[in-house]
């Protein structure tokens, strides 16, 4: 059946670099887009960005500066990274796959020093 | 950006009701190949979104058929009938029609 689990560590120091992973299963990244969405706690969901099936991307442009997500199909992960972190991206950061279909359990991510 | 507009931003329901919530475009959500890219999710405490209804109108598998939605355009409209405990949560309009893709602020359906 299809899933989709994020990973990562669950502190981050601030003006450090966020480094989470998204492994799925039960479909291809060459046939699904998977996109990384945010809530920060008691808050609304933010849309960061996506890796389409060709493996080119699209980004919020509030966040394009600091943002790059990528993918290894072999391994069916999605990667995403995102530099200069701050205490406001605190947040759970969600994997999903093309039109929301299917989500990932969410990380919980907190930036404090 | 598309801003979503959802109202109201929460809603006390007695179990059986039937209830209705809002979500407004600031730009028609109809793509270029003439469909339209809006949808429901439901939050649940403390677990992820889970989509209920895409495209306006169409339920997702497993969706009871308590839950419709109707609207066009720029207006859209969620409907849960006959309300049941499970159906508590928040409720998030969608749109990935335009980049990038946008929610609405979310509803949040409690118990009265």
């Amino acid at each position: 059946q299809v899933q989709l689990k994020e990973s990562g560590p669950g502190l981050v120091q601030p003006s450090q670099t966020l480094s989470l992973t998204c492994t799925v299963s039960g479909f291809s990244l060459t046939s699904y887009h998977v996109s990384w969405v945010r809530q920060p706690p008691g808050k609304g969901l933010e849309w960061m960005g996506v890796i389409w099936t060709g493996g080119s991307t699209a980004y919020n442009s509030l966040l394009k500066s600091r943002l790059s997500i990528s993918r290894d199909i072999s391994k069916s992960q999605v990667f995403l990274k995102m530099n200069s972190l701050q205490t406001e991206d605190t947040a759970t950061y969600y994997c999903a796959r093309s039109g929301y279909t299917y989500w990932g359990q969410g990380v919980m991510v907190t930036v404090s020093s | 950006d598309v801003v979503m507009t959802q109202t109201p931003p929460s809603l006390s329901v007695a179990i059986g009701q039937s209830v209705s919530i809002s979500c407004k475009s600031s730009q028609s959500l109809v793509y270029s190949d003439g469909k339209t890219y809006l949808h429901w999710l439901l939050q649940s405490s403390g677990r992820s979104p889970k989509r209920l209804i895409y495209q306006v109108s169409n339920l997702d598998s497993g969706v009871p058929d308590r839950f419709s939605g109707t609207g066009s355009q720029k207006d859209f409209t969620l409907k849960i009938s006959r309300v049941e405990a499970k159906d508590l949560g928040v409720y998030y309009c969608a749109q990935t029609t335009h980049f990038p893709n946008t929610f609405g602020a979310g509803t949040k359906l409690e118990l009265k």
